[in-house]
């Protein structure tokens, strides 16, 4: 159990499909990442939300759409992806930004996303 | 942006201490050095950080140069659950903070 809980674990989607990835966490954190982890690639840093708002947008394309409605959940809404976007996505949490603290990031397990 | 440098791949008796170095020879004065480490189908896992002073907690230690441009990982008795891919990252300037992952080191504890 590492506080930061994933759904689902395993995802297979159409091209044409919507679909959502959710992750909570229990460690009373305030800023929320997610990355994305593609086969022999290093993680890549998507979107940052701290307190609820957007800091950082990776250049990410617009077919992933993130939302944090409160500072204990993340979405990551999937639309109209490729077959190249199949990769692990993992959502992390710190209690501030790494790196200005002694704030590490806490990761769930990821969601396996497969487009066909 | 400060970078690390890390050998591909490492082995390591079960039983002995493996020693996971890392170089990062443009790190500025307050930025930290964090490992975190991932084993096969899981999410990363924070194991340690530090500035300046040698760190040492459960899981393992941290051994950070005078100079601070290179730093090792110290697992004191590896098992072959330490099996993973270990990071070592140092804070990105300039983008709040936020942890940049390169490639690792791919260590394989053998029996």
């Amino acid at each position: 159990e590492t506080g930061v809980t994933q759904t689902p674990r395993h995802l297979v989607m159409g091209m044409t499909n919507k679909k959502s990835l959710k992750c909570e966490q229990h460690l009373g954190h305030n800023a929320m990442y997610w990355y994305k982890q593609s086969a022999k690639k290093p993680l890549e840093l998507m979107f940052v939300y701290n307190f609820k708002e957007q800091t950082e947008n990776n250049s990410v394309p617009s077919r992933f759409s993130p939302e944090c409605p409160n500072s204990s959940h993340l979405f990551l809404h999937l639309h109209t992806l490729q077959p190249e976007d199949s990769a692990l996505y993992l959502c992390a949490s710190s209690q501030a930004f790494p790196g200005q603290g002694n704030s590490p990031l806490h990761f769930g397990n990821g969601t396996r996303l497969t487009v066909t | 942006d400060a970078k690390t440098t890390q050998p591909p791949s490492m082995d390591c008796a079960e039983g002995r201490a493996a020693n996971l170095p890392c170089n990062h020879s443009t790190i500025s004065g307050n930025e930290y050095v964090y490992w975190y480490r991932q084993i096969h189908s899981q999410g990363p896992q924070y194991i340690i950080h530090g500035l300046k002073n040698n760190e040492t907690n459960e899981m393992a230690s941290l051994i950070i140069t005078e100079d601070r441009k290179s730093s090792t990982l110290i697992l004191p008795h590896a098992t072959l659950r330490d099996t993973a891919v270990y990071y070592c990252i140092v804070r990105v300037a300039g983008s709040q903070g936020n942890l940049i992952f390169g490639k690792g080191t791919k260590l394989s504890v053998k029996p």
